[in-house]
């Protein structure tokens, strides 16, 4: 089955350090995005890729990092510089260049800092 | 620039009650629009999307319908279950195909 999976799906962080989240998609869709989402609140865009090895920032880049090696991959990680971390992390794909595509969203990393 | 803005929850309502959850947008051009469910602890599945005015999504025993001159795509279901319980997310992608905007989202809780 095609779809998007992310691990961990519960992660914990001491403070100070990085994380790596991971993000994989089996589509074969060219964009990539990922969301941070914060109890009872929407969805913050904080990076996105529409092709490899090209990335834009979002409105929320700032102590994040990404990378897109691959088309199936892409990695964010939640550096020290992050000020509050703990959140739900989520990862979407969507065949860019047709805005009638929606986005596909994986089941999401939940990220807590101790 | 684009947005999308939706009604504050939370909304609660009683098994078998009818729906509706506002939606507006702000679009330049001709967005395609979607609303998404997200379910505890879960991402986010597509529930139904229109792509040009007057077009009608629907799925599941939800409509919304693409409404140019009011700028509106309001979700609405006959009938709602417990199961239904969730939060909802309306949504725009613009037209270039590489933005995606999402409203706040909507809590929504039925009660047997």
């Amino acid at each position: 089955d095609g779809g998007i999976t992310q691990s961990p799906k519960y992660l914990f962080r001491k403070e100070g350090q990085n994380v790596t989240l991971s993000c994989e998609q089996n589509l074969n869709h060219d964009a990539m995005y990922w969301y941070r989402q914060d109890p009872g609140q929407g969805l913050r865009l904080i990076y996105y890729s529409q092709i490899v090895n090209d990335f834009q920032k979002g409105d929320i880049a700032e102590g994040y990092s990404v990378s897109r090696e691959k088309k199936e991959s892409f990695p964010l990680t939640v550096t020290s510089a992050q000020k509050n971390p703990t959140a739900f992390y989520l990862c979407a794909s969507s065949s860019s260049g047709s805005w009638y595509n929606e986005q596909f969203f994986g089941p999401g990393t939940r990220l807590t800092v101790l | 620039g684009d947005s999308v803005t939706q009604m504050e929850g939370p909304v609660t309502l009683s098994e078998e009650a009818f729906l509706t959850i506002n939606c507006t947008y702000t679009a330049t051009g001709y967005p395609s629009l979607f609303w998404y469910v997200q379910y505890p602890g879960e991402g986010l599945q597509l529930l139904l999307k229109a792509t040009k005015a007057d077009d009608k999504g629907s799925n599941k025993g939800f409509e919304a319908t693409y409404r140019k001159e009011t700028t509106s795509f309001h979700l609405e279901k006959g009938s709602v279950q417990v199961s239904d319980s969730a939060v909802y997310f309306c949504a725009l992608m613009t037209n270039t195909g590489n933005q995606f905007y999402f409203g706040t989202g909507t809590s929504l809780t039925v009660i047997p």
